[in-house]
């Protein structure tokens, strides 16, 4: 049982570039979310899915995209990447009343320059 | 108000010590609660969930106090494996039904020999 893998584990960027990280959950969860980890800040929600075909924003949804075509995956796209992007991003999936907890991927470092 | 608060720390305590974390929260309508546990460079991994009578997970107890919106978290004999840092992550239901998470920014404990 592979829980979430999160790939990939590292990328460095240039500017303007774009990307898509790319989560899969084999745990056949509804609940699938995004969250960046920056010093200080904690875990901020990018955007969530609560099923194929439904996605919608959190916190700090501007400059991502994600899509959900199939329960398992939901890769999230970096439009034109900047420096403010720089982090550490995570994958997870629950539930879709949580109330079992999440489960992390093992994260992407990206770095921005 | 942040909507989950928790002391950054760091606790630096030594080996065999009975160490104790609260972390507060805004919403009344919270629902779930869980302990996560955050080493250096890695994902958060559930610690455990937080029951409304206390629970308790070798030498982990969690406990919620519903009436003013702490969970606490007590380890008791601290080994040096424990130094990670802490989250505390609330539950509530948004107004589609859905999850709504909150995670703390967790608390950084430092076990010394």
């Amino acid at each position: 049982n592979a829980g979430v893998t999160q790939t990939p584990k590292f990328q460095v960027l240039k500017t303007g570039q774009s990307m898509t990280l790319q989560c899969a959950q084999d745990m056949n969860h509804e609940y699938m979310s995004w969250y960046r980890q920056d010093p200080g800040m904690g875990l901020r929600l990018i955007h969530y899915s609560v099923g194929a075909g439904i996605t919608d924003q959190g916190e700090v949804p501007n400059g991502y995209n994600v899509s959900r075509s199939t329960t398992e995956d939901f890769p999230l796209r970096l439009l034109s990447a900047a420096p403010s992007q720089t982090s550490v991003y995570f994958c997870a999936s629950s539930s879709l009343t949580g109330e079992d907890g999440y489960t992390f991927g093992s994260g992407t470092r990206l770095t921005v320059v | 108000r942040k909507e989950v608060e928790q002391d950054p720390g760091p606790f630096n305590v030594p080996e065999g010590a009975t160490v104790a974390f609260n972390c507060t929260y805004s919403n009344s309508a919270s629902q779930s609660f869980f302990w996560y546990r955050q080493d250096c460079r890695k994902e958060p991994k559930l610690l455990m969930s937080v029951y409304s009578s206390g629970n308790e997970d070798g030498r982990f107890t969690a406990q919620l106090n519903r009436a003013s919106q702490y969970i606490s978290l007590l380890i008791r004999d601290s080994k040096l494996s424990d130094s990670a840092t802490y989250l505390c992550v609330v539950n509530q239901a948004n107004s589609g039904g859905y999850q709504k998470v909150t995670f703390g920014t967790g608390t950084k404990l430092q076990v010394i020999p």
